[in-house]
């Protein structure tokens, strides 16, 4: 979806160092989140932002911060790299009204630690 | 831990019959959602069937919920090539619909053979 842009696409990296994955959106929406997703398990929830000042952790949130610099900026860090977050990241936003839940997704970010 | 639990893993049909594919999840629900995903892609939203409703059509696809069995189907109908990629079951369990992130299942793989 082009209106939930994320950089890098793909990116290589080594053990220790610290990376940030950024994520840009024109929806207007005010939730994001951010996900991983590993083959055979599915996606599952690292961070999520209700606004600005609104920031919470998902299921799998150690290892990752993340800095909500804008309604339509939402950065994910790891401040220091391990193989097992090997994984393809996706951010997502969400509608803000209650009661719809649909989110919509960007391209993904594919990062390898090695 | 994955809240949704997509049957069959796997699926390949000849093109132009119906795909069934099954989700099971474990609490209750606001409402279930359907994504795709084309190898390595983002998640594209297809469908959502709030926890009161049985039944939803979109075009070729059409979703059952029954809440009593905490299951949900999506079928696809007249399938074509294009259809290959991941389908996902999502559930959102949150009091915010959907602001606390959606619980994904692991997926069906589904390959449209020509």
């Amino acid at each position: 979806d082009a209106d939930v842009t994320q950089t890098p696409r793909n990116r290589i990296t080594k053990t220790g160092k610290r990376i940030m994955l950024e994520c840009s959106q024109t929806k207007g929406h005010d939730r994001m989140y951010w996900y991983r997703q590993d083959p055979g398990l599915g996606l599952r929830l690292i961070y999520y932002s209700f606004d600005v000042k609104d920031i919470n952790k998902g299921e799998i949130s150690d290892g990752y911060s993340v800095s909500r610099q804008a309604q339509a900026k939402f950065s994910l860090s790891l401040e220091s790299a391990i193989p097992n977050q090997t994984a393809l990241y996706f951010c997502a936003t969400g509608e803000g009204s209650l009661g719809t839940g649909t989110q919509y997704f960007g391209p993904g970010t594919r990062l390898l630690v090695l | 831990s994955q809240q949704g639990e997509e049957d069959p893993q796997a699926l390949s049909i000849q093109e132009g019959e119906n795909a069934t594919m099954n989700c099971s999840y474990k609490t209750s629900i606001n409402n279930l959602q359907w994504y795709r995903q084309n190898s390595g892609r983002g998640l594209v939203h297809l469908i959502l069937i709030r926890s009161n409703e049985r039944e939803k059509h979109s075009g070729r696809l059409r979703v059952t919920l029954d809440t009593s069995k905490k299951s949900s189907s999506l079928l696809i109908t007249a399938s074509r090539a294009a259809d290959t990629a991941s389908y996902f079951c999502a559930t959102d369990a949150g009091t915010g619909g959907g602001a606390d992130g959606l619980t994904f299942g692991k997926g069906t793989h589904l390959i449209i053979q020509p």
